[in-house]
């Protein structure tokens, strides 16, 4: 069974306070992503990595950074935490695949999700 | 941006009734998957259809992909409180290079009242 674990389960954190959040991957699986998900808004891609030290910004990458160096790990960074970050962060991996030219995503394995509050 | 829209975004029935989601996108899709999130818990795969007018069925779940593959439904016959919870479906845009993103509905919620 694949294992997608995160740091934390619950987070509080203050306004401008650096936040990492972790998380892990035990599959072997090349692809990477964080979410944040907001009632009514589904899952947003935050940011993803097809890959050690590779990094594509998602739809909305603003105020946030990443850092994978370990294949099994992806860390997502809030520079400053701000009000508008307090959300739930979901991490994902899935396999590699090519299809033509195309790198595509197959199915995705989520973690339990962190709940962040920033105050 | 590209979107996935998803209705409704709540339904509520009685245990028993059926129940369906539907998803559309304004542009073709490469394929589209399925989740379920319990209350409290995280997304789970339920299937991907990958085929024009593919239907596939898990027990009492019907998936439907559209012919023109920018449209897609999950029905639940005779639902069960075993349902509750959030179905989203996630498309793959169909790009000519780069990097295929799977894109999220903004999830169907269901409550089932025994």
């Amino acid at each position: 069974d694949v294992k997608v674990t995160q740091s934390s389960r619950y987070l509080v954190k203050r306004t401008g306070e650096k936040v990492f959040l972790e998380c892990v991957q035990d599959m072997d699986h090349e692809n990477m992503f964080w979410y944040r998900q907001d009632p009514g808004l589904g899952l947003r891609l935050i940011y993803f990595s097809y890959d050690v030290k590779m990094k594509e910004k998602g739809d909305i990458p603003e105020g946030y950074s990443v850092s994978r160096e370990k294949k099994e790990r992806f860390s997502l960074i809030l520079e400053s935490a701000s009000t508008n970050q307090t959300s739930m962060y979901l991490c994902a991996s899935s396999l590699f695949s090519v299809r033509g030219k195309v790198l595509s995503t197959d199915t995705q394995y989520f973690g339990p999700g962190t709940r962040l509050t920033v105050l | 941006g590209q979107q996935v829209m998803q209705i409704p975004q709540y339904q509520h029935v009685q245990e028993g009734e059926d129940f369906t989601t539907y998803c559309n996108s304004s542009t073709t899709l490469s394929n589209i998957q399925w989740y379920k999130q319990r209350p409290g818990g995280h997304p789970v795969f339920l299937i991907q259809l990958v085929k024009s007018g593919e239907v596939k069925k898990q027990k009492r779940l019907t998936f439907q992909f559209g012919e023109a593959k920018k449209n897609s439904s999950l029905h639940i016959t005779a639902t069960q409180t075993t349902d509750v919870g959030t179905y989203f479906c996630a498309g793959q845009l169909k790009f000519s290079g780069g990097y295929n993103k799977l894109i999220f509905g903004a999830g169907t919620r269901l409550a089932v009242h025994p």
